[in-house]
């Protein structure tokens, strides 16, 4: 099993400041496709979860380019440059290269 | 617009098997994986398994055993069935479209708003 593991756990902003979350896995998440199968959600209070990040880097549809995925192979990151109230939330990395596992989550809040 | 709804009993008996589907509108059923995702309250997500139209699923190692999951073409609709429940089966249980059967997709772009499931004794 491919576990991901994510730090912090718990982060808190001042708006406008960047902020930084590491996602860990447990194995290359790198395929034969030469895709790289990982994935960020973000989970708001009393929501469902909604992606942001596909395949590393990629922004879905919608998401402020203010969010930026990087990294390769086992090590990834998410930034988000300038934090704003509304980000507020549960960020979880998730690998789909085998299977599915989640992160155990990291939260961000506001100072 | 791609819609999720999850549905079922909302409470489960210890030892019995928790039954939920999952509605699809705006997409057809045959066009993706889709899975269940559960979460305990103030915990993570922890994905349960997944389903092709033909039938065929994964299931999390973890829960593989006691895991069933179906499709039901005609109604657009894919369930899920998990037996022998304990109090840690308690979560809310969230479907969602995993990637799609014959494209380049993306995993997870569309999910139910989740359905509260208590098992109790």
């Amino acid at each position: 099993d491919i576990v991901m593991t994510q730090t912090p756990l718990s982060l808190s902003v001042t708006p406008g400041q960047p902020a930084s979350i590491s996602c860990k896995s447990s194995q290359s998440l790198l395929n034969s496709d030469g895709k790289t199968y990982l994935y960020w959600y973000v989970q708001k209070a009393g929501q469902s979860p909604q992606l942001l990040i596909y395949e590393v880097s990629s922004r879905f549809s919608g998401v402020p380019d203010r969010f930026s995925g990087s990294g390769s192979g086992t090590d990834f990151t998410l930034k988000i440059s300038r934090v704003e109230a509304e980000d507020v939330g549960l960020y979880y990395c998730m690998q789909g290269i085998h299977l599915r596992t989640f992160g155990q989550g990291t939260k961000v809040e506001i100072k | 617009q791609v819609q999720l709804q999850e549905s079922g009993p909302g409470l489960a008996k210890t030892s019995e098997t928790l039954s939920l589907t999952c509605t699809v509108s705006g997409d057809s059923i045959s066009s993706h994986y889709w899975s269940w995702i559960r979460q305990p309250a103030g915990e993570g997500l922890e994905w349960i398994g997944r389903v092709f139209f033909t039938g065929i699923g994964d299931y999390n190692p973890s829960l593989k055993s006691r895991v069933t999951m179906s499709l039901d073409t005609s109604n657009n609709q894919f369930s899920l069935k998990l037996s022998s429940v304990t109090a840690a089966d308690t979560a809310v249980y969230y479907c969602a479209r995993d990637y799609p059967a014959w494209v380049r997709g993306v995993i997870f772009d569309y999910w139910g708003q989740g359905i509260p499931v208590t098992v109790s004794s």
